[in-house]
């Protein structure tokens, strides 16, 4: 059975670091790319960009570029989104999801919320 | 980049009602439209890929279509557990996709 499941959810304070990860399940995790969502409080879905874990090829969402990382360790089956500094603008729950074979995120990880005050 | 453009941003209707919800991209994006289902507190969940493919699954009801760069999503007689927000997404290329601003169904 296909399953993304997440790290748990982390409050931090503005300005420190922050690497949530996803790690894969009942497929062969180095051939789909995984991408990642944001969801601030009670807003919509944003896409934030893809990575494809067999070679760490990533492509970012202009609006997150520069701001966040995507990384993946095959070895592990586990991809990551980090950040260097953290913002309270990044209150939000993030997902992972797979890339399908028809370029549709067909599974999804349950989420980690990142709860960023001080 | 490709805008989607959803509407309407939320609909009140009656169980047994057709519900339509519609997606419009800034550019042709052939058949790479998806539509997903999401309730208060969960992860988004795959209804239709490639506009009118139904994932596995998921209830008859639920419907998809294309028509140019509009695209559909109907369901055809609302149900309570239907209540929650739809969103379109365009997987149109690696990069950059975009989601729909969203489409929060109640029932009346």
């Amino acid at each position: 059975e296909v399953q993304l499941v997440q790290s748990g959810a982390e409050v931090k304070k503005p300005g420190e670091s922050l690497k949530i990860s996803c790690k894969g399940y009942g497929y062969n995790f180095s051939t789909r790319w995984i991408g990642w969502v944001r969801q601030m409080p009670g807003k919509g879905l944003e896409w934030m960009g893809i990575i494809y874990p067999g070679d760490s090829d990533a492509k970012y969402s202009p609006s997150f570029r520069g701001h966040v990382t995507f990384s993946a360790d095959k070895s592990t089956d586990t991809a990551y989104l980090q950040w260097n500094s953290l913002r309270s603008s990044d209150t939000a729950t993030y997902y992972c999801a797979r890339r399908g074979e028809y370029s549709n995120p067909d599974y999804w990880g349950q989420g980690t919320q990142v709860i960023v005050s001080s | 980049d490709i805008q989607m453009t959803q509407s309407p941003s939320s609909l009140s209707a009656s169980v047994g009602d057709r519900v339509t919800i519609t997606c419009r991209a800034s550019q042709d994006i052939v058949s790479y439209l998806n539509w997903y289902q999401q309730k208060p507190g969960k992860a988004p969940r795959l209804l239709v890929y490639a506009a009118s493919t139904l994932h596995a699954g998921v209830p008859s009801r639920f419907s998809g279509k294309r028509s140019g760069t509009d695209f559909t999503l109907t369901i055809s007689s609302l149900q309570p557990e239907d209540v929650a927000s739809y969103y379109c997404l365009q997987s149109y290329s690696l990069q950059p996709w975009t989601f729909g601003q969203g489409t929060k169904v109640e029932i009346k």
